[in-house]
């Protein structure tokens, strides 16, 4: 199994303004999600991020809002861009185990 | 693209009675997963179902997968506090991304 952080664990913003959430896996792992989770709802994935490469974004996300980096097999980053109330959520950050997946513990984001 | 339904969206069980979650697929599946998420917490892998027809079993907690690969159960038996949470059925069909369905949210009732 791995074990994955985030950062931060919760935030409460203004709009108009962007958050980076970073993510850290205790191993080296070839497959990484990012997912949000709206109050209440189910988990709806926003991209795979990939090592040396441009995230693959699920339709109805974008990279201008949701920027993705992925610089080791170890770490991502996702920032929230131009925030505003409606991307009040759970933004969770996965891996791909051999017949699961992990997920971290998740940043509770609010956006007033 | 791919679909994946859970019913139903609530639960509410009296302490030691068993319920029965569902989840079906708009398609085939090479495999399908159950999480649980725990009330402010995030999801936790259960089982995964590979074959078709396969039931597994976890304690008083019955997975199945059915003959066509594209529904799945959970069935839960003699429930306590401690099943409180919101259970998700995952669907990944070959080489694809994993799909979640809606989730069923458990309330016991002592």
């Amino acid at each position: 199994s791995a074990v994955i952080s985030q950062k931060p664990s919760r935030d409460i913003c203004q709009r108009g303004t962007s958050l980076t959430i970073q993510c850290q896996v205790d191993s080296q792992v070839t497959m990484m999600f990012w997912y949000r989770q709206q109050p209440g709802q189910s988990l709806t994935l926003i991209a795979t991020a990939n090592q040396g490469s441009e995230a693959t974004y699920e339709s109805g996300f974008v990279i201008d809002k949701f920027p993705i980096s992925r610089p080791n097999l170890t770490f991502s980053t996702l920032t929230v861009s131009n925030m505003s109330p409606e991307d009040s959520s759970i933004y969770l950050c996965s891996v791909a185990g051999l017949k699961s997946q992990y997920f971290g513990p998740g940043t509770r984001l609010l956006v007033l | 693209g791919q679909q994946v339904m859970q019913i139903p969206q609530y639960q509410h069980v009296q302490e030691g009675e068993d319920f029965t979650t569902y989840c079906n697929s708009s398609t085939t599946l090479s495999n399908i997963q159950w999480y649980k998420q725990r009330p402010g917490g995030h999801p936790v892998f259960l089982i995964q179902l590979v074959k078709s027809g396969e039931v597994k079993k976890q304690k008083r907690l019955t997975f199945q997968f059915g003959e066509a690969k594209k529904n799945s159960s959970l069935h839960i038996t003699a429930t306590q506090t401690t099943d409180v949470g919101t259970y998700f059925c995952a669907g990944q069909a070959a080489g694809n991304k994993l799909t979640f369905g809606g989730g069923t949210r458990v309330l016991v009732k002592p």
